[in-house]
């Protein structure tokens, strides 16, 4: 089975910050990695995926992420936030089979402040 | 991105009666659906997967009378809850895939029973 563990609950950062949410998995096999933003009463939009190749991927709205073999984390970054980012962030995994079932990360309530 | 058209997004029922969701994928053909569950600052609890033409696989824990998942077209998967209760208020969120990694998001359901 996956697990996900998302390193912070909470991030407040101030606008043109840069910021950096911390994503940690344990799979025994190999897998698909994803972050997902989801803004109130809404459901979830795909920010970027590892599926295979370069370890650093970049996403929709400036964000981009790296995935850590070793070190089994694929950690989320801007270099500069807007308002608008703040949101829920999502970290999720799945396994590289048929099904693509997805497991999720607790969440990352990001706050961007004036 | 594809789309996943989720409706309702919001409906209030009586305790006792019973509440159907559809979830659509729009402009391609969902071999596989996914239904979730999210409580208020929580992750996604999946439900249950679904397949075109065959019986939903649930996760363990989840009740299979009480949350009835059809999905009988490669567009069409429907959640229904069953004798509804107040505790099974919640916000539903569906999701669909096609022959890649990645699934596509629904904007979500929120259900309340009274």
């Amino acid at each position: 089975a996956q697990s996900v563990t998302q390193l912070d609950s909470q991030v407040p950062v101030f606008e043109e910050a840069p910021v950096e949410l911390r994503c940690n998995y344990s799979s025994s096999v190999s897998v698909y990695l994803f972050w997902y933003v989801q803004y109130p009463n809404q459901g979830l939009q795909l920010l970027l995926k590892y599926l295979s190749g370069s370890t650093l991927v970049k996403g929709i709205n400036g964000f981009e992420a790296e995935f850590n073999k070793s070190q089994t984390s694929f950690h989320l970054r801007k270099p500069s936030v807007h308002i608008s980012d703040t949101a829920e962030y999502f970290c999720a995994v799945s396994r590289r089979s048929n099904d693509y079932k997805l497991s999720f990360g607790a969440g990352t309530t990001v706050t961007v402040r004036a | 991105g594809a789309v996943v058209s989720q409706h309702p997004s919001w409906v209030i029922c009586k305790s006792g009666t019973s509440v159907k969701i559809e979830c659509r994928s729009l402009d391609f053909q969902a071999t596989t659906m996914f239904w979730y569950r999210q409580f208020p600052k929580q992750s996604l609890m999946l439900m249950a997967t679904s397949n075109e033409g065959s019986k939903a696989t649930y996760e363990q824990g989840v009740e299979k009378d009480k949350f009835l998942i059809n999905h009988a077209s490669l567009t069409l998967s429907t959640l229904t809850v069953t004798s509804a209760h107040p505790e099974d208020s919640s916000f539903y969120i569906c999701s669909a895939r096609d022959l890649t990694a990645e699934a596509f998001f629904g904007q979500g359901t929120r259900l309340t029973v009274v």
